[in-house]
């Protein structure tokens, strides 16, 4: 199985920060690498899939990227609303894997 | 419009089989390309995948459950029903669904139903 790992798995910042979240994988993946945001309570949503395209209607201040077995999340100014968990996922094979998944919170 | 839920026992007691439906509109399971995966969650960890049922019937399974999963699907009533033997206390938490295209991403999921194991 494919190893996912993201770091850091928490993350204090405020409002307008920018903040980027690394995911590395156990080999090389390509760009099948995809990013959820999870809020408590709710379903995990898909804002980045294949490593840096944005989900339609995901707001452009959520950016990916990578390849092979670095990836990197991106928020460039963070708003109240983005204030959660964001996990990392490979679709480059099965068992698809997810990272541990990394906590932002508020500063 | 794609939706997915998730429905089963709320309650299920150790060594018991756990059935959970997925049930899904907006899309069909038959489609090329189309497939429907398992994720579940226990309470404050990661998501942790479980299977996933393809469009040609192709199936898929997480290496550390596989012996107790089973997917399968009813296209005519689009649904996808997982299930899995011998439950345990470790295995409570939130079961989702969620639609995988072409191999890309879960692009819908279900809202989850939590399972809780316990005499």
């Amino acid at each position: 199985d494919i190893q996912m790992t993201q770091s850091p798995s928490s993350l204090s910042a405020s409002v307008g920060d920018r903040v980027t979240i690394t995911c590395r994988a156990s080999q090389s993946i390509s760009s099948y690498l995809n990013w959820y945001q999870q809020k408590p309570g709710k379903a995990p949503k898909l804002l980045i899939y294949v490593a840096s395209s944005l989900q339609s209607g995901v707001p452009s201040r959520f950016s990916g990227s990578g390849s092979g077995t670095d990836f990197s999340l991106t928020i460039s100014s963070l708003q109240p609303e983005d204030f959660a968990t964001y996990y990392c996922q490979q679709s480059y094979s099965t068992p698809r894997t997810f990272g541990q998944g990394t906590k932002l919170e508020i500063k | 419009q794609v939706t997915l839920r998730e429905s089963g026992p709320a309650l299920v007691k150790p060594t018991q089989t756990l059935t959970l439906t997925c049930t899904f509109s907006g899309f069909a399971l038959s489609s090329r390309g189309m497939c429907v995966s398992w994720i579940r969650q226990p309470p404050g960890k990661a998501l942790e995948w479980l299977a996933r049922i393809d469009w040609d019937d192709d199936k898929h399974y997480s290496t550390s459950l596989q012996t107790r999963l089973t997917v399968s699907k009813d296209t005519s009533k689009n649904q996808v029903v997982l299930t899995m033997t011998n439950m345990d206390p470790v295995d409570t938490g939130t079961y989702y669904c969620a639609r995988e295209v072409t191999t890309v991403a879960l692009d819908y999921w279900g809202q989850g139903t939590l399972v809780t194991v316990s005499s």
